[in-house]
């Protein structure tokens, strides 16, 4: 079956904009997760979905960053006033959320450069 | 606070090889200690995982040993192959989200 999609696959911008990334989880998939890898930081959660709700925000770095999810579904994870320290490779993931040895599946990211 | 450590960084091992990697974990309520690997251009994906319950779980040339009291956890790479090169990542989870940390990556390299 298909995986977790995401897009666009690159992404770059200037300094202050905003940028918009999307992330399919699989279908069925109730629990989703985003995770940001900068180079020699190795990967970082940003933020938690058991459904539609965000019980987990912790990872968020400022608020500039915000994200949300419809229908259960399809996620959205918004960077507002961009900054050079925001490049990064923006990773979502997605599990069944039954147990927590359940596995979560990983995209293949979205690269974000700010210029 | 780097709640999971990894080592080496990097690690360059010859065709048929044995390749180690460690990490160790700071917080006991971790009860769930996958490890992903990653190619370059994709995104993690899971290798191998063990609950603290057991010792030593291991998929075909692929082990995890856990050492519960010293709170560390490696990966063992039997006969290990050039396909074998990538980036991997120990993680750990628990409590009531299954949120992952992650150590920072070993970039394996196996010489043909």
């Amino acid at each position: 079956g298909a995986g977790v999609s995401q897009s666009p696959s690159n992404k770059v911008t200037e300094k202050g904009k905003d940028v918009e990334l999307r992330c399919d989880p699989i279908s069925g998939h109730t629990a989703l997760y985003w995770y940001r890898q900068s180079l020699g930081q190795g990967l970082e959660f940003l933020i938690y979905f058991q459904g539609n709700s965000a019980p987990d925000k912790s990872g968020l770095p400022s608020d500039r960053f915000s994200a949300e999810r419809t229908g259960g579904s399809v996620s959205t994870l918004t960077i507002q006033r961009t900054q050079q320290e925001d490049s990064a490779v923006y990773l979502c993931a997605s599990s069944q959320q039954i147990s927590g040895t359940d596995t979560q599946y990983f995209g293949p990211g979205t690269r974000l450069t700010v210029l | 606070q780097q709640q999971v450590k990894q080592s080496p960084q990097s690690l360059i091992v010859q065709k048929g090889g044995i390749s180690i990697i460690n990490c160790a974990y700071e917080n006991t309520a971790f009860d769930y200690f996958p490890w992903y690997q990653q190619f370059p251009g994709k995104g993690p994906a899971l290798l191998i995982a063990i609950r603290p319950d057991v010792s030593e779980k291991k998929e075909g040339r692929f082990t995890i040993s856990f050492n519960k009291s010293a709170k560390q956890f490696s990966l063992h790479i039997m006969d290990s192959q050039p396909g074998d090169s990538a980036t991997y990542f120990c993680a750990a989870s628990g409590g009531s989200n299954y949120k992952l940390t992650f150590g920072k990556g070993t970039l394996l390299t196996v010489n043909p």
